[in-house]
């Protein structure tokens, strides 16, 4: 069975500071994707970054990086620059082929002015 | 283009009455889930349509709880005799099928079970 381990329950991070959200997985199959989400206060989930498996370089987007690390199988998510607008639940998820996706337990992320 | 709608926004009910939760998703989009999220909890898995397959109904946590989705598109997850525990807040998602294809989910349905 597949799983998605978050060790990190609440991170705090000084704004403009960089921060790095942990996210390890477990599977055997080689092909898989892997997805982190955004949940602010307000409930909705943004989707913020993907990685496929095959993915040689380390996805970026914006402020937003995944360090793609697949012999520890790790896919942990750095923000750089950290903003007050980025405190939230962060998930981390997994999804292989046609199965369903498989969502970490979260980490909340506060940034301090 | 339209994102996934779910509806009623929010829900109150009385213990013990059946409510039913709407999910309309992205066209298109062949797969659909269903999530539970209880108060500063993480996502609960429900159930997954994928396709013209049959559901993965695994996460349903009991007999109450079902779901179909009709013409391949919009779902409706039924709760029967309601209870408080039931209380949650309902995500649906939905996306293209394959392991590189992004979830997009909607707002949510609050559910409050009185």
């Amino acid at each position: 069975a597949q799983k998605i381990t978050q060790t990190q329950p609440g991170m705090f991070v000084q704004e403009k500071e960089a921060v790095t959200l942990d996210c390890t997985y477990d599977t055997s199959d080689q092909s898989y994707g892997l997805f982190w989400y955004k949940q602010p206060s307000s409930g909705e989930m943004i989707f913020l970054i993907y990685q496929g498996s095959y993915d040689e370089q380390n996805a970026t987007e914006g402020r937003y990086s995944l360090n793609f690390q697949k012999a520890r199988k790790s896919a942990n998510l750095v923000i750089s620059a950290s903003q007050l607008g980025d405190s939230a639940m962060y998930f981390c998820a997994m999804r292989r082929g046609y199965q369903k996706v498989t969502f970490g337990t979260g980490t909340k992320l506060q940034v301090i002015p | 283009g339209a994102g996934v709608s779910q509806s009623p926004s929010n829900k109150v009910t009385e213990k013990g009455k059946d409510v039913e939760l709407r999910c309309d998703p992205i066209s298109g989009h062949t797969a659909l889930y269903w999530y539970r999220q209880s108060l500063g909890q993480g996502l609960e898995f429900l159930i997954y349509f994928q396709g013209n397959s049959a559901p993965d109904k695994s996460g349903l946590p009991s007999d109450r709880f079902s779901a179909e989705r009709t013409g391949g598109s919009v779902s409706t997850l039924t709760i029967q005799r309601t209870q408080q525990e039931d209380s949650a807040v309902y995500l649906c998602a939905s996306s293209l099928e394959g392991s590189q294809e992004t979830q997009y989910f909607g707002p949510g349905t609050r559910l409050l079970v009185l």
